[in-house]
């Protein structure tokens, strides 16, 4: 049973469009989540979190929606650019153990 | 700042042989992880070790090793690599209690 779910698993978006990317977790233990970023042929890199006290966190044109009652949280990136291209992970966590992560949306920026 | 190696960057194996991986970090980190990622299925933890000597296995420890013989290394050895397996294992550090987990540029398994 996947305990982090995200969706699209693809997504297409156009230069200066918003897209928006989905997530929902299982364990309401979980109280950490990051959005990680990978490039082809590298690693994953934090690109912006948020712990479950907070309903909102924005860093420039990346902003984390946080519904904790719903088990739900989305990214949106704003100004869409062709660099952000890349495939985006969501996670989870309670400190215990490593990251639990979904299984990744690949985001397409056209310009 | 600080970095993760791993080598080899690629490994070329063949069925039934067992392929050691390496990861180095100079963070000084104290816990590092061994993750496997394979298309469509996102990261799954294998093992990972709180510090030196310590090892916790993860959802999909069976078929490999793990060895944590100095703070700053971790390596991961496939007991019996299967045909036609293809996939990215990356290796990652955070120190415990802290949030960032920093990841590695992976070892590209294929196996003959």
């Amino acid at each position: 049973q996947q305990q982090v779910r995200q969706s699209p698993q693809s997504l297409t978006v156009w230069e200066g469009e918003t897209a928006i990317l989905n997530c929902s977790y299982e364990d309401s233990t979980f109280n950490y989540f990051p959005w990680y970023q990978q490039f082809p042929g590298e690693g994953p890199a934090l690109l912006i979190s948020i712990s479950s006290v907070s309903d909102k966190k924005e860093d420039g044109r990346f902003t984390i929606f946080f519904n904790k009652r719903e088990k739900k949280l989305s990214l949106h990136i704003t100004d869409s650019q062709p660099g952000d291209s890349a495939t985006y992970f969501c996670a989870a966590s309670d400190y215990a153990q490593g990251l639990t992560f979904g299984l990744g949306t690949r985001v397409s920026v056209f310009p | 700042g600080g970095i993760i190696t791993q080598t080899p960057k690629f490994l070329i194996g063949q069925e039934g042989q067992k392929l050691t991986l390496k990861c180095q970090q100079n963070f000084n980190h104290d816990t590092m992880y061994w993750y496997r990622q394979d298309s469509g299925k996102g990261l799954r933890l294998i093992y990972y070790s709180i510090t030196e000597n310590d090892l916790q296995k993860g959802d999909l420890s069976e078929g490999y090793d793990a060895s944590r013989e100095k703070k700053s290394s971790f390596s991961l050895t496939v007991t019996s690599a299967q045909k036609n397996e293809m996939a990215v294992f990356l290796c990652a550090s955070r120190n415990w209690g802290q949030n960032t987990l920093y990841f590695g540029a992976g070892t590209r398994l294929s196996v003959l």
